[in-house]
């Protein structure tokens, strides 16, 4: 069965410096990848996501993420945080035998530090 | 804005009780996924409809059931309300079904408090 981990419930960085929000993920079948953002009171928003093209993938807002498949995983990173980069940050996987829908990790709190 | 519109907004209401959660999915989507955000259990999916029809099914309670509508609207119920149902219930919708690939775009959500 498919699975997500996310290390870390809580990431603080300063703003600036460069952000990392690890994900790694367990599937029986080459994987379909997602990083989604939730700012507070809102809905979750489409950051980018892995469908087995190019292994580096760019996002919105200055995000990418890189699917390495020696190490199961798909990290989140950004060069510069930025204060407006404060939200939580959800990676997904799509489910085996998929209608379309996703299985989420439980998700990574970003805090920016002026 | 991603074009998918969820009321209530807020619930609150009392244990044993009823409530009905509405969802209208973006213009053109015909799929559309209910999910559970709570502390404790992160995002869970409960079910999936499309053009009507159930899809798919996940982690969805016996005491919930949901429908779409021919409008494309969707609704979940959930009865015999618990406190541990207390949480974010989000709707989502997308163009395809069966599609790994697709992106799904989320309302901003009905948070439900049960006393």
């Amino acid at each position: 069965a498919q699975s997500v981990t996310q290390l870390g419930s809580h990431v603080s960085v300063s703003e600036g410096a460069l952000v990392l929000l690890r994900c790694n993920y367990s599937s029986s079948v080459p994987p379909y990848l997602f990083w989604y953002v939730q700012y507070p009171n809102q809905g979750l928003q489409l950051l980018l996501k892995y469908t087995s093209a190019a292994t580096l993938v760019k996002g919105i807002n200055g995000f990418e993420a890189e699917f390495k498949k020696s190490e199961t995983s798909f990290h989140l990173t950004k060069p510069s945080a930025h204060m407006s980069d404060a939200a939580e940050y959800f990676c997904a996987v799509s489910a085996v035998g998929s209608q379309g829908n996703l299985i989420f990790g439980k998700g990574t709190k970003l805090s920016v530090k002026p | 804005d991603s074009g998918v519109t969820q009321t209530p907004k807020h619930l609150i209401t009392a244990t044993g009780q009823r409530v009905t959660l509405r969802c209208s999915p973006r213009s053109g989507d015909l799929s559309v996924y209910w999910y559970q955000q709570s502390l404790d259990q992160g995002l869970q999916f409960l079910i999936q409809y499309y053009n009507g029809e159930e899809r798919a099914k996940g982690n969805i309670l016996e005491r919930f059931s949901a429908q779409q509508f021919p409008d494309l609207h969707s609704e979940l119920n959930l009865s015999s309300l618990e406190l541990g149902d207390s949480a974010l219930y989000f709707c989502a919708s997308s163009v395809f079904v069966g599609r790994r690939t697709g992106e799904l775009f989320f309302g901003e959500g009905s948070r439900l408090t049960v006393l």
